[in-house]
């Protein structure tokens, strides 16, 4: 049965850092990983999908690593802002089924 | 931009009654879903669509039905409200292969007393 892990839970870090934010999963056997934001009392914002096939996503600051054998993804932000506050969140797919997968979120503060 | 609404942002009803939560999509997917979300638990499927009329469980099915009359439309109901089902309902909807994104509406807090 897979697992998603996302580790730390929280992290609070000063405006303008760099950070990476992990996940992990225990079957390699996925189709994709997608990466979602999540604010307070609100739903989920689609960041970034990652193919099964594809080793990197970008868009703007944000960078998404995927690492299938070793079953390890990472979300990268550059210049961290007070505005990229929120809980991030993995998920995988597996293969052909449409059915994700969540893990458990980093909740992110970044302080002025 | 894909916009997926819900009918409510928050919504208070007594334990029995009968409730609807409406989601709406307005980008022609095939696929729909809806999850719950609770602290502690995260996210976990009660049901998705993968078009019109068709429906399959998912994780927690218990206490709930859906329906699937448009391909835009995809409601949730809970037959008799309980206490328990007190939570975040959040829909998403995606088109009909995996390799594409979910996308999320804004979620519906429901409290049941």
């Amino acid at each position: 049965k897979q697992e998603v892990t996302q580790i730390p839970a929280a992290l609070s870090v000063p405006e303008g850092e760099n950070l990476v934010l992990n996940c992990s999963f225990t079957d390699s056997a996925i189709y994709n990983l997608q990466w979602f934001r999540q604010d307070p009392g609100k739903g989920l914002t689609s960041l970034l999908l990652i193919q099964s096939s594809q080793r990197e996503q970008t868009s703007g600051r944000l960078n998404a690593s995927l690492d299938k054998s070793s079953g390890r993804s990472t979300l990268y932000i550059a210049a961290s802002q007070p505005g990229d506050s929120a809980t991030y969140l993995c998920a995988v797919r597996m293969d052909s089924s449409y059915k994700l997968i969540f893990g458990s979120g980093t909740r992110l503060l970044v302080r002025p | 931009d894909v916009k997926v609404t819900q009918s409510s942002r928050y919504l208070v009803k007594r334990t029995g009654e009968k409730v609807f939560l409406e989601c709406v999509q307005d980008m022609d997917h095939e696929n729909m879903f809806w999850y719950r979300q609770d602290p502690g638990l995260g996210l976990r499927l009660i049901y998705f669509s993968y078009d019109v009329k068709m429906k399959e469980k998912g994780d927690i099915p218990e206490g709930y039905s859906v329906s699937r009359e448009k391909k835009e439309r995809f409601s949730l109901i809970l037959e008799s409200a309980s206490t328990n089902q007190t939570s975040m309902y959040l829909c998403a909807s995606s088109f009909g292969t995996p390799s594409y994104e979910q996308y999320f509406g804004p979620g519906t807090r429901l409290t049941v007393t």
